[in-house]
């Protein structure tokens, strides 16, 4: 089943949001390969983050990630109006389902 | 640069089958897994399956096995995705991702949205 994310965040411009993301010892807390996309309706999703805290060429530096045991979180930084959109968390899972995704949290920028 | 090109948008009848296919430019296409990733209205991703072309070796996840199936072509760089056996609550956007390695999903697929519909 997916990984438990808050279903909604907010912030305001220039302030900063954490969004969690919950696994267990099989997935988050198992291995270091936690990815986070970013969703805006209508398009495909990107990748911001991968193996927990690796930022791809391109995305800005304000966003960041980091793992705790069986929790994985994801802070955007100097929240801009762009960054409104939904955000996922996934993870590797083992031979099993090799990858599972978080339920996606909303994120407005108010 | 790697770019995936999906079929376009598909509507079925219950209980009926749907390939949607997804073809690669750039890149290297037979050692990277190609997943399938769905979103259906209201809901969040949902990891279905991977192929990696070069072996032909294809991983489920568990609620879609026996009705999913993934395969690739070399010769085209096109994998496809069937699913079987058609519900309503199979009505989504359907994704083809490829990964780079790491478990991860850096280049996607513009999305087929699969309407099934009596």
């Amino acid at each position: 089943s997916a990984l438990p994310q808050p279903p909604s965040a907010s912030g305001s411009p220039g302030q900063s949001v954490t969004i969690s993301c919950t696994g267990t010892s099989s997935d988050v807390a198992g291995y270091n390969y936690v990815s986070w996309y970013q969703h805006h309706p209508g398009k495909a999703p990107k990748l911001i983050i991968y193996e927990v805290s690796k930022r791809p060429s391109g995305v800005p530096d304000r966003f960041s990630g980091s793992k705790s045991g069986n929790t994985a979180s994801l802070t955007v930084s100097g929240l801009q109006a762009e960054d409104e959109a939904d955000y996922y968390c996934s993870s590797y899972a083992g031979s099993n389902n090799l990858v599972v995704f978080g339920g996606g949290t909303k994120l407005t920028v108010v | 640069q790697v770019q995936l090109v999906q079929s376009g948008a598909e509507v079925k009848k219950p209980g009926s089958s749907v390939n949607v296919s997804c073809k690669a430019s750039g890149g290297t296409f037979n050692n990277y897994a190609i997943s399938w990733v769905r979103q259906a209205p209201g809901h969040g991703l949902e990891w279905m399956g991977r192929i990696i072309p070069l072996l032909g070796t294809t991983n489920y996840a568990q609620r879609f096995q026996g009705r999913v199936t993934i395969i690739a072509d070399k010769s085209t760089r096109t994998a496809y995705m069937d699913l079987s056996g058609l519900r309503f609550e199979d009505t989504a956007v359907y994704y083809c991702a490829r990964e780079s390695g790491k478990w991860d999903l850096p280049h996607w697929g513009q999305g087929t949205l699969v309407t099934v519909s009596s």
